[in-house]
């Protein structure tokens, strides 16, 4: 099975703070994204990438980078927190260019003070 | 973009009953999937379905791509089949584009 683990369950972070949200895939999927999940809203992508050091914005890239050096670690950045940045943060991953089958972490519960 | 809805969007149930879900779209897909999110969050993926029909135990999954909508069928529910529901369809360019989902509540 696939596995990808997302570093932290649950973070709280200040306002103006700059957040690393990191996540690890165990299976050389060359997909890897990331979404955020807010009530009402449902899942949204942020970013994805398809490659090493290769990203695409996905629907909400605003207030947000990632970074990919190495294929089986995809980060999401925070350059400085903000409250409406409050949110359910998942990664996922897929094997590759044909849009397989989506396999998610478990997620990061992020909240802004 | 694509447009997703799921129906119902609320599902109570008791144990041992049937349920439909259903997810309509607003194009052509060339790729369908089903999860299911537990209580805690994680989603599970369940079926990759762009046409056709699939069965994973009590689950089974159609999708009519021509008519744009999938089905997903849960058997003799249990108290575990609790969570949300979701249908995704791909926008193209790796995006998948997901539905508002489904709530499904199975009481003992």
């Amino acid at each position: 099975d696939v596995k990808v683990t997302q570093s932290s369950r649950y973070l709280v972070k200040r306002t103006g703070e700059k957040v690393f949200l990191e996540c690890v895939q165990d299976m050389d999927h060359e997909n890897m994204f990331w979404y955020r999940q807010d009530p009402g809203l449902g899942l949204r992508l942020i970013y994805f990438s398809y490659d090493v050091k290769m990203k695409e914005k996905g629907d909400i890239p605003e207030g947000y980078s990632v970074s990919r050096e190495k294929k089986e670690r995809f980060s999401l950045i925070l350059e400085s927190a903000s409250t409406n940045q409050t949110s359910m943060y998942l990664c996922a991953t897929n094997r590759g260019a044909t849009n397989e089958k989506l396999f998610f972490g478990s997620g990061t519960q992020l909240s802004v003070l | 973009g694509i447009q997703v809805e799921q129906s119902p969007p609320d599902l109570i149930l008791q144990e041992g009953a049937n349920s439909t879900l259903r997810c309509n779209f607003s194009d052509s897909v060339n790729n369908l999937q089903w999860f299911h999110q537990n209580p805690w969050g994680q989603l599970i993926n369940l079926f990759y379905i762009p046409s056709g029909t699939k069965q994973n135990g009590r689950l089974s999954a159609t999708t009519v791509a021509t008519e744009r909508y999938s089905l997903l069928y849960i058997s003799s529910s249990q108290t575990t089949d609790s969570g949300v529901y979701f249908c995704a369809v791909d926008q193209g360019a790796q995006k998948l584009v997901f539905g508002q989902g489904t709530r499904l509540t199975i009481n003992p």
